[in-house]
């Protein structure tokens, strides 16, 4: 158990719709990461947030959004889903923001699928 | 251009043996960090293993170490005495640390490499 949480684990959803994936970081840890995870597209970094602002920014569709509220929680919103959002998406924790000896912690993923 | 290459898709070992999993990166940064997690089939992601670009010694962590090439620029995994536990997905990552602003603190990930460990 990594101590990062995310809820739900699976989630099953249609075309269209809007859903909001949470995530709660290790204690103590400071950032939050959001990486989506698909056959095609591999393990792609989404975006970070430490300590509650936006601090670097993938190859985030403009339908995501994701926020980090004062207790360091995190929440993902995909809006308007298509087909091909049908992917595991990982939330990952890590103590600071971007030494390049921190180490993130993943949670268990959140399984989406949109029919 | 890839950041990071893993050439073998899948590997095979028989239990108790040693198998090293080939990672080569790519980055023009001094500071950087190379990263190993584990994919078991129930899809959770488990780090394994950190080394540093500074680090002159080979990181080890329990059955695992890294054999770190910096002038090859390749980051390699060996497990030793398989398990039949270690069975799954293997993912080499590296971190930049002055990447530039948008892609500062993200993991980038290789292909993954499927172990499959034979009783």
């Amino acid at each position: 158990d990594s101590g990062v949480t995310q809820t739900p684990k699976h989630l099953i959803t249609a075309t269209g719709q809007r859903v909001t994936l949470r995530c709660s970081p290790r204690s103590g840890d400071l950032s939050v990461y959001w990486y989506q995870q698909s056959l095609d597209q591999g393990l792609q970094f989404l975006i970070q947030y430490y300590n509650g602002e936006e601090r670097a920014k993938g190859n985030i569709l403009e339908r995501f959004s994701a926020q980090q509220f004062p207790d360091l929680h995190s929440e993902l919103n995909l809006s308007s889903l298509e087909l091909g959002d049908s992917a595991l998406y990982f939330c990952a924790s890590s103590v600071s923001g971007g030494a390049s000896t921190d180490t993130q912690y993943f949670g268990p993923g959140t399984r989406l699928t949109v029919l | 251009a890839q950041k990071i290459t893993q050439t073998q898709p899948g590997m095979f070992v028989q239990e108790k043996e040693a198998v090293t999993l080939d990672c080569t990166y790519d980055t023009s940064d001094q500071s950087y960090g190379l990263f190993w997690y584990k994919q078991p089939s129930s899809g959770e992601m488990i780090f394994l293993i950190y080394q540093g670009s500074y680090d002159e010694q080979n990181a080890t962590e329990g059955r695992y170490s890294l054999n770190f090439q910096k002038a090859r620029k390749s980051a390699n995994l060996v497990i030793s005495a398989s398990q039949l536990g270690d069975s799954a997905m293997y993912f080499c990552a590296m971190r930049e640390e002055y990447a530039g602003g948008t892609s500062y603190g993200k993991l980038t990930f290789g292909q993954g490499t499927i172990l499959t460990v034979h009783p």
